[in-house]
């Protein structure tokens, strides 16, 4: 099976711009999760969607916002984007909703400048 | 609140056995024990996840001790591709709204 594909890969925006990345899970899994990666804060929770539904969410601001679309692929949009954005936006796809393992795609490097 | 504490940074000798440690003393009886790795530049990978057994899979084996209060990961055969930050987390296996939380986890570096 083909595993979890980011894209883009890497991006470079200024502030005050926005922001779409996108996420494809592997096959038949129905649960996305999305991550921020930065070195000071490691690895933090944005929001997990199953079933184009958002189930869970972690501590960020609204401006962080996604979306999961019928064919479980999903899109995290960052509007406003301000220079703590920078980081690793990594996606995680699961079987189930709370999947108790996640399958970690390579993820979007976010430059804001 | 750190659930594990794990040693910033280890070297082993490539093909020999890599032993990493873990400490979770304040691990809850529905917590499970997970493993994943992370290779520079790339995401996390999901290694080996376990209750109170010792569990073993292709990539690694996982010791529990008996209290559940810390757990050891080991590499029976190390190579230089097993270079990477490595994450012991507790977590049930619904997540709920904490998901994963990774701590700093430790760095092992595969001597040739």
């Amino acid at each position: 099976k083909a595993g979890v594909t980011q894209t883009p890969r890497y991006l470079i925006k200024t502030r005050g711009q926005q922001v779409t990345l996108s996420c494809s899970p592997i096959s038949g899994h129905r649960s996305v999760s999305w991550y921020q990666q930065t070195p000071g804060q490691g690895l933090q929770f944005l929001f997990e969607y199953f079933s184009e539904t958002q189930r869970n969410k972690g501590n960020f601001p609204g401006r962080f916002s996604g979306r999961q679309f019928s064919n479980s692929r999903s899109e995290m949009n960052v509007s406003t984007l301000e220079l703590g954005d920078s980081a690793l936006y990594l996606c995680a796809s699961s079987p189930r909703q709370g999947g108790e393992t996640q399958y970690f795609g390579p993820g979007t490097r976010l430059l804001v400048l | 609140d750190a659930k594990t504490t794990q040693p910033t940074s280890m070297d082993c000798a490539e093909g020999r056995a890599a032993n990493l440690p873990c400490n979770h003393s304040t691990i809850s009886g529905n917590e499970y024990v997970y493993w994943y790795r992370q290779i520079h530049s790339q995401g996390p990978q999901y290694i080996i996840h376990g209750l109170k057994n010792n569990e073993t899979n292709e990539m690694a084996s996982l010791i529990i001790t008996e209290d559940r209060k810390s757990s050891t990961l080991i590499l029976p055969h190390a190579t230089l591709r097993d270079t990477a930050v490595y994450y012991c987390i507790v977590s049930p296996t619904n997540f709920g709204n904490e998901k994963l939380t990774f701590g700093t986890g430790t760095r092992l570096t595969i001597i040739p």
